[in-house]
């Protein structure tokens, strides 16, 4: 199984500030690796699929890079609404397996 | 209106047996595959099941392989999970989601708000 090691836990920042989220993955993913948003109480949205493609509807402010073991999602200016938990996935061999996430807190 | 609703959640007893469905609209619900994505309580996201647009191509995460089984009605466009031998570690919240892929299990571009489940005596 591939396991995905998400880094920091927590990261805290304030609005406008710049995010950077790492995964790492066990195994090369290539770039079959996928970033998701989710807001208390609600089910999580895609962000990013195939380490760098921006989902329909998602701001430019998202961005992600990869391919290989090592991947980040970059939120380049912090907007209120973007504190939420951030989770990483991956598609590799037709098995699928999460991140075990990284909380984004307001400073 | 695009959407899964999933609904049959409920408190059961370890042991027994449950069955979730998950009804879409507002897409060609055979175009695509379909999962089922869980998550404990405070936990972090798990992939649970999939299954390809004409069940040609299933698969299960370790942890409920033997004892759940995925299916689907194309013609009422509804995906059900089968729940048996429940363990207390199988409480979630369970989540229906749409994957962009007919037959390959790729991402989740579309939830549904999940139905809970939850296991104790």
């Amino acid at each position: 199984e591939i396991v995905l090691t998400q880094s920091p836990a927590t990261l805290s920042l304030s609005p406008g500030e710049r995010a950077t989220l790492s995964c790492r993955a066990s195994q090369g993913v290539s770039s079959y690796l996928a970033w998701y948003q989710q807001k208390p109480g609600q089910a999580p949205r895609l962000l990013i699929y195939d380490a760098s493609n921006r989902a329909t509807g998602i701001p430019a402010r998202f961005s992600g890079s990869g391919p290989g073991t090592d991947f980040t999602l970059t939120i380049s200016s912090l907007e209120p609404e973007d504190f939420a938990v951030y989770y990483c996935q991956q598609r590799r061999n037709g098995t699928i397996t999460f991140g075990q996430g990284t909380r984004l807190e307001i400073k | 209106e695009v959407q899964l609703v999933e609904s049959g959640g409920g408190l059961v007893q370890p042991g027994r047996s449950l069955r979730l469905s998950c009804a879409a609209s507002g897409f060609t619900f055979d175009d695509y595959a379909m999962h089922w994505v869980r998550q404990a309580p405070g936990k972090g996201l798990e992939w649970v099941s999939g299954i390809s647009w004409n069940s040609g191509s299933i698969g299960y995460a370790d942890s409920v392989k033997g004892r759940f089984t995925i299916s689907r009605d194309n013609a009422k466009n509804s995906l059900y999970l089968q729940m048996n031998s429940l363990r207390a570690e199988d409480t979630a919240l369970y989540y229906c989601a749409k994957d962009p892929s007919g037959s390959y299990f790729w991402y989740f571009d579309l939830w549904g708000r999940g139905t809970l489940v939850t296991v104790s005596s």
